[in-house]
C-alpha cells in the first residue's frame, strides 16, 4: 500500500516568515496526527485528528501554528510567524483506528525538515 | 508526562543480545514502540496493551509491567539492520474517554560487524 506522503521535504527560511507543510495520508485511515521532532528527541504532538475533527490540540501553540484537515483526507500545517525554535522535523502519521485509544500501529510520513534561520 | 528510556545508547556487535527499558510515572494503558533510521520516518515494532494482549514484530519480544508502569523490549541476535533509534510511547488516560500517547527522547542502539 502507498505510504504517508509529506511534502516539501526540506524548507528553509527566516524567522517570522510563514511555512505551511502538507499530508496525504494512507487511504482509508480515518486518524491524522502532526508531529513535532527536534534534532535528538523523540516526537511530539501537535495536534490529532479524526475524521475531519480535532481529537486534541492540547501541546499546538495556537498563536502560531494552525492546521486543518479537510474532508476527513489530506491536512496542513502552518507556523505563522515561524521562531528558531520551530526548527525540526514535522512528522505526519496516519492510522486507521476509530476510538479513543490507540490501538493501532501508526504509519509515518518521511517528514518535512524545517530550518528557521 | 514523558517516559523515561534507558540507556541512552548502546553499542552491540553483531549477534549480541540488548534490553531498552521504558518506565513512565503515570498509570499506563499501553505502550508502543517504534524504530527510527537516521534521516527516516519512525517503523512500527509493538503495541503491548493492558491485559496482556500484543501487537508487533515477528522477531522481537517485549514485555509490559503494568504495576511497575514499565516495559522493556529484547532484541536478541542483533543484526546490522537493528541500528537505529529505538522509541517508546506510552499511552495514558487523561480523562473521560480521552488517552494520549508520548514519546520518550529515545535510544540509539548501533550494531558493529
Amino acid at each position: 500500500e502507498a505510504g504517508v506522503a509529506q511534502s516539501p521535504r526540506y524548507k528553509i527560511i527566516e524567522k517570522r516568515q510563514s511555512v505551511a507543510f502538507w499530508c496525504n495520508p494512507i487511504s482509508g485511515h480515518a486518524t491524522l496526527y502532526w508531529y513535532q521532532q527536534i534534532l535528538g528527541q523523540g516526537p511530539k504532538l501537535l495536534i490529532q485528528f479524526q475524521n475531519n475533527g480535532v481529537v486534541d490540540d492540547s501541546q499546538l501553540p495556537k498563536d502560531r501554528f494552525s492546521a486543518e484537515r479537510l474532508k476527513g483526507v489530506d491536512s496542513t500545517l502552518k507556523i505563522q510567524p515561524a521562531k528558531l525554535e520551530d526548527s525540526a522535523v514535522y512528522l505526519c502519521a496516519s492510522s486507521r483506528f476509530v476510538g479513543s485509544a490507540t490501538n493501532e500501529k501508526l504509519f509515518f510520513g518521511s517528514g518535512t525538515q524545517l530550518s528557521v534561520l | 508526562q514523558q517516559p523515561v528510556q534507558s540507556p541512552q545508547a548502546v553499542i552491540l556487535r553483531e549477534g549480541e543480545d540488548a534490553v531498552i527499558n521504558c518506565s513512565s510515572s503515570k498509570a499506563l494503558y499501553s505502550v508502543h514502540w517504534y524504530r527510527q533510521k537516521h534521516g527516516e520516518a519512525p517503523v512500527f515494532l509493538m503495541i503491548l496493551l493492558k491485559g496482556g494482549e500484543q501487537k508487533g514484530h515477528e522477531k522481537i519480544s517485549a514485555s509490559f509491567n503494568e504495576k511497575k508502569q514499565q516495559s522493556s523490549l529484547y532484541l536478541t541476535a542483533s543484526q546490522l539492520s537493528y541500528s537505529g533509534t529505538y522509541f517508546c510511547g506510552t499511552e495514558i488516560r487523561t480523562g473521560a474517554g480521552s488517552y494520549q500517547l508520548t514519546f520518550g527522547k529515545g535510544t540509539k542502539l548501533s550494531v558493529i560487524p
